[in-house]
């Protein structure tokens, strides 16, 4: 079974300043990687994914993440930040044809 | 626009009433997803399904059954609530091909006073 780390679980900082979400994977196999935002009072919106390719994967929002299967990470990275980016984001990751494992999530907050 | 639809999106009830969550979905998905979300907290499994009259239970124990007649609907029920229920339900889907992107609907949020 796959498992996933969000390493931080709130990550505070100031708007147009860069941001980093941490997210660590284990699994013996190939996964697909993944990464929701979701907003208050909503369901989760996909972000980005990580099916094979290129390991640096852009999203919606400015968004993107890196794949590194040495270190078994998706970081997701936004080069400056709005105050619009507030929200809680989960990372996911799943084996082919097999069901979701999702972390446990990092609340991004967004300071004037 | 959303293709997942969850009714009703908030609900107060007293204890020990009867309630249903509704979910349907207009993707022809076959699999459907009941995931339990505490305020700040982590998504837990409570119940899946992989097509018509298949249901299963998720890694989080629950109290509330599903039922799976048509594709397009997987509605959860609680048949006496309890405060302990409190908490946000989202419903997810996905088709069955290797991609296995999940599409969530809005969440339904439960209080039982």
């Amino acid at each position: 079974a796959q498992s996933v780390t969000q390493l931080d679980s709130q990550v505070p900082v100031f708007e147009e300043a860069p941001v980093e979400l941490r997210c660590n994977y284990s699994s013996s196999v190939s996964v697909y990687l993944f990464w929701y935002v979701q907003y208050p009072n909503q369901g989760l919106q996909l972000l980005l994914k990580y099916l094979s390719g290129s390991t640096l994967v852009k999203g919606i929002n400015g968004f993107e993440a890196e794949f590194n299967k040495s270190q078994t990470s998706f970081h997701l990275r936004k080069p400056s930040v709005h105050i619009s980016d507030t929200a809680e984001y989960f990372c996911a990751v799943s084996r082919i044809n097999n069901d979701m494992s999702f972390g446990a999530g990092t609340r991004l907050t967004v300071k004037p | 626009e959303a293709d997942i639809y969850q009714t009703p999106r908030y609900l107060v009830i007293g204890t020990g009433k009867k309630i249903t969550l509704e979910c349907s979905q207009t993707m022809g998905h076959d699999k459907m997803y009941w995931y339990q979300q505490d305020p700040g907290m982590e998504l837990h499994l409570i119940h899946y399904s992989y097509g018509v009259n298949s249901t299963e239970k998720g890694d989080l124990s629950s109290e509330s059954t599903v039922s799976r007649i048509r594709t397009e609907h997987f509605p959860l029920t609680l048949e006496s609530a309890r405060p302990s229920h409190t908490s946000q339900y989202l419903c997810a889907s996905r088709d069955s091909s290797g991609a296995n992107v999940l599409t969530f609907g809005a969440g339904s949020r439960l209080t039982v006073l």
